[in-house]
């Protein structure tokens, strides 16, 4: 867990906005995650890459955008295309190169809010 | 694809009491099922996992066993301490190939 930070800790975004959060992690994982998370809903997934300048959409990647340049990094764009974008997303990272364990650890979160 | 049902959605029990969640799977092929456990405002953490070669296994006071056969797979905590009070995950994948499945949670309470 303590390998893998999210900034900003709160973020507040005013209509229309696009905002990124960013994502970065040191464990050597291979495969990261965004998961959107409302009360009641559990973690839906947004987008996920299993290797660098290589992604795909999970469940509800719609109004969102990725880029996986470099192995640690994974930032993403909520654009003004969410029409719901207020909840707390949370970034997450697993498989360690070489390896096929699918063992995800997740980063603190940043709580975004539309004003 | 898979599909995750977990229940009960709370569960309060008193200190020192069992707790017990369920999870059933949809898709025969998954082989990965870990439990995360996730305190307000928090990150969530993994708590234990298994993998579809046992049936059973154990960490202190947590358990998770897994029946290949009808889909489901529990997790039990026993000896219940007010820390255990947080929302409970379960997840499916098959390992190495496909993203986690999450279940809705379980907010679990344990009363004093």
């Amino acid at each position: 867990d303590g390998g893998i930070t999210q900034s900003p800790k709160y973020l507040f975004r005013k209509e229309g906005q696009n905002v990124t959060l960013s994502c970065e992690q040191n464990l050597n994982h291979d495969a990261m995650y965004w998961y959107r998370q409302d009360p009641g809903q559990g973690l839906r997934l947004i987008y996920y890459s299993q290797i660098v300048n290589d992604f795909q959409k999970g469940d509800i990647a719609e109004g969102y955008s990725v880029s996986r340049e470099k192995k640690e990094s994974f930032p993403l764009t909520v654009t003004s295309a969410q029409k719901n974008p207020t909840a707390f997303y949370l970034c997450a990272s697993s498989t360690p190169s070489g390896s096929r364990l699918d063992t995800q650890y997740f980063g603190p979160g940043t709580r975004l809010t539309v004003l | 694809g898979e599909n995750v049902e977990q229940h009960p959605s709370t569960l309060s029990v008193q200190e020192g009491d069992s707790a017990v969640i369920k999870c059933t799977y949809s898709d025969s092929a998954s082989n990965y099922f870990p439990w995360y456990k996730q305190e307000l405002g928090k990150r969530p953490q993994l708590i234990i996992d298994i993998r579809s070669n046992v049936g059973e296994k154990k960490d202190q006071r947590i358990a998770v066993t897994l029946n290949k056969t009808a889909k489901h797979f529990s997790l039990h905590i026993t000896e219940t301490q007010p820390e255990d009070s947080a929302v409970y995950f379960c997840a499916a994948s098959i390992e190495g190939n496909t993203p986690l499945v999450f279940g809705k949670g379980t907010r679990l309470s344990v009363i004093a």
